[in-house]
């Protein structure tokens, strides 16, 4: 099955700067890479998504990159908020047919100080 | 809001119990995963139904089971309950149509915590 490595665990970042988390996943069939954010004590949301037949996404703030030979993809949050601080969670989809499962990387704390 | 309904919010049980996780999905939503988060751990995918059948399945326990309703609900059974078991367990929906990307909207999870 899939595998998805997340680094780093843990990030902090003075407001302003920038802060980059970076994945790599394992199955070069998985097509479909979402970025979650949780805050302490509530749900995990989308914040962003790639699909594999595109290589860079960008909202705002946020963007994501992905690069299917090396077969990882990386988050960037610029000019970062203290309301940016949570746990960013990366996440590939298994390629089963049908299945839609996705496979969770472990997860980064960025922290922003003010 | 995300339109997943979790109840109940919070459980508190006893080791050797039996506890039942209930789930709504958003309208229209015929999949249903199934997440555990233990402390400072990651999303742990446990199992996923679609339209009622059951898809994929993770790292489920055996002593874990799962179904979907006609009307869609999903619930989460977890027996002989451990200490080891004390986690935030999330329940997410997506479409499930075949060819779309089908973003996963997760519930507010529920609190389980086995004394």
């Amino acid at each position: 099955g899939e595998n998805v490595e997340q680094h780093p665990s843990t990030l902090s970042v003075q407001e302003g700067d920038s802060a980059v988390i970076k994945c790599t996943y394992s199955d070069s069939a998985s097509n479909y890479f979402p970025w979650y954010k949780q805050e302490l004590g509530k749900r995990p949301q989308l914040i962003i998504d790639i699909r594999s037949n595109v290589g860079e996404k960008k909202d705002q703030r946020i963007a994501v990159t992905l690069n299917k030979t090396a077969k990882h993809f990386s988050l960037h949050i610029t000019e970062t908020q203290p309301e940016d601080s949570a746990v960013y969670f990366c996440a590939a989809r298994d390629s089963g047919a049908g299945s839609y499962q996705l496979t969770f990387g472990k997860g980064t704390k960025l922290s922003v100080i003010p | 809001d995300s339109g997943v309904t979790q109840t109940p919010k919070h459980l508190i049980t006893a080791t050797g119990q039996r506890v039942t996780l209930r789930c709504s999905p958003r309208s229209g939503d015929l999949s249903v995963y199934w997440y555990q988060q233990s402390l400072d751990q990651g999303l742990q995918f446990l199992i996923q139904y679609y339209n009622g059948e059951e898809r994929a399945k993770g790292n489920i326990l055996e002593r874990f089971s799962a179904q979907q309703f006609p009307d869609l609900h999903s619930e989460l059974n977890l027996s002989s309950l451990e200490l080891g078991d004390s986690a935030l367990y999330f329940c997410a929906s997506s479409a499930g149509t075949s060819g779309s990307y089908n973003e996963q909207f997760f519930g507010p999870g529920t609190r389980l915590t086995v004394l």
